[in-house]
């Protein structure tokens, strides 16, 4: 089946920096990668994802890059504010089902 | 996007008794729904995926006849943990998709809080 890594585990960022956040996964079949937030005791919600025919999209402050080469994929968050600090989680899709990435903290520091 | 509903959102419940948790659709109908499992700071783990009007399919090491899973309409599954024990205890989310595809993305419920005393 799918096997999805995520890096960093965690994150620590100053405001303003920028933040990345790493996935690979080695089913060559999955090809839809969505990222969710996921906010204390809260439900993960969509914030940005990709499709397999697309090597880049972006949505304001966020962006995410896809190299189906090489199989990994990528969350780029720009002019990090204070409200961005949650857990990050990759996923990938092989059609059947969402295999999640281990989750990233990351904490954006004032 | 499209909203999912869960209830409850928290249940404290006494060991050996079932709970059921409910997951609906509000405004799209869910050919799919799948039920997660998530400890505290760590991933979402798949315990099974179902489609209306079928049987649902449990990943391995998940027991079927402990975390019964019914998709009796496009809009509604259910999840019952019978003879509750700690062990448990955790944070059940549920998500939905609206298309077959892999395409179609899933929506999460805001998810319900068990803990078995």
């Amino acid at each position: 089946g799918e096997n999805v890594e995520q890096h960093p585990s965690t994150l620590s960022v100053q405001e303003g920096d920028s933040a990345v956040i790493k996935c690979t996964y080695s089913d060559s079949a999955s090809n839809y990668f969505p990222w969710y937030k996921q906010e204390l005791g809260k439900r993960p919600q969509l914030i940005i994802d990709i499709r397999s025919n697309v090597g880049e999209k972006k949505d304001q402050r966020i962006a995410v890059t896809l190299n189906k080469t090489a199989k990994h994929f990528s969350l780029h968050i720009t002019e990090t504010q204070p409200e961005d600090s949650a857990v990050y989680f990759c996923a990938a899709d092989t059609g059947n089902q969402f295999y999640f990435g281990t989750g990233t903290s990351l904490t954006v520091i004032p | 996007g499209a909203v999912v509903s869960q209830h409850p959102s928290r249940v404290i419940c006494k060991s050996g008794t079932s709970v059921k948790i409910e997951c609906r659709s509000l405004d799209f109908q869910a050919t799919t729904m799948f039920w997660y499992r998530q400890f505290p700071k760590q991933s979402l783990m798949l315990m099974a995926t179902s489609n209306e009007g079928s049987k649902a399919t449990y990943e391995q090491g998940v027991e079927k006849d402990k975390f019964l899973i019914n998709h009796a309409s496009l809009t509604l599954s259910t999840l019952t943990v019978t003879s509750a024990h700690p062990e448990d205890s955790s944070f059940y989310i549920c998500s939905a998709r609206a298309g077959l595809g892999s395409t179609d993305t899933q929506y999460f419920g805001p998810g319900t809080r068990l803990t078995v005393l």
